[in-house]
């Protein structure tokens, strides 16, 4: 069974780094599917942030281009995100995702995880 | 970017009846790449349909998808009193993933 559990600080200050971490299970990243983020916030709803496949290179929601960067580590079965220069607007619950390689499974996200909740503060 | 509009944005029904929900694309959809979520309190959104009218794995046949061009619906045949939740569009294209703003179906 595929699960995906986010992880990493709830609480970041205006202008730093946010970083979260994505645990696979059930599902290496090596095999053929893109590993998202993906956020969800009152005021802008559902938001796509960004996916990577194993050996290709990342593509970003352009809004977001110029802060983001979504990796992955093969040796953890993990990826992350890391968002510059955080705004409150960038508060938010971040949910790591799924979809497939394939044309017939690219389009959609098949696997979620539960959501981390993050807040820009001082 | 394609825009999704969702219609009604609230539904208030009765366990046992029908819901139809609508989300309408501001350009053509290519591929019938469109996608529908169910999201229950204090969950993560969960795949329902995709290609407009396929379910996914483990989705029970009350749960149907149809439309094409710019035109989606999503039909609930009878519902549960686990159906009533937040249903989301999705869209790809272009390098982009989209949502739609989301309808409740709640309880009347």
């Amino acid at each position: 069974q595929v699960q995906l559990q986010e992880s990493g600080p709830g609480l970041v200050k205006p202008s730093e780094t946010l970083s979260l971490t994505c645990t696979v299970s059930g599902s290496s990243i090596r095999s053929a599917y893109y590993w998202s983020w993906i956020r969800q916030s009152p005021g802008k709803g559902l938001e796509w942030i960004g996916s990577r496949y194993h050996d290709g290179s990342p593509y970003y929601n352009p809004s977001l281009k110029s802060r983001i960067t979504v990796s992955l580590d093969t040796s953890k079965n993990q990826f992350s995100l890391k968002l510059t220069s955080v705004t409150a607007a960038d508060t938010a619950l971040y949910y790591c995702a799924r979809h497939g390689a394939g044309t017939a499974a690219f389009a959609h996200f098949d696997y979620w995880g539960q959501g981390a909740l993050v807040t820009v503060s001082s | 970017e394609i825009v999704l509009t969702q219609s009604p944005g609230t539904l208030s029904l009765s366990p046992g009846e029908g819901a139809t929900l609508f989300c309408r694309a501001s350009q053509t959809v290519t591929n019938n790449y469109l996608a529908w979520y169910q999201q229950r309190p204090g969950q993560a959104p969960r795949l329902l349909i995709y290609g407009a009218s396929s379910r996914a794995t483990g989705i029970p046949d009350r749960f149907s998808g149809s439309g094409s061009g710019t035109d989606f619906t999503l039909t609930i045949s009878r519902l549960e009193p686990e159906d009533f939740a937040v249903y989301y569009c999705q869209h790809y294209g272009s390098s982009l993933f989209t949502f739609g703003g989301g309808a409740k179906v709640g309880i009347k």
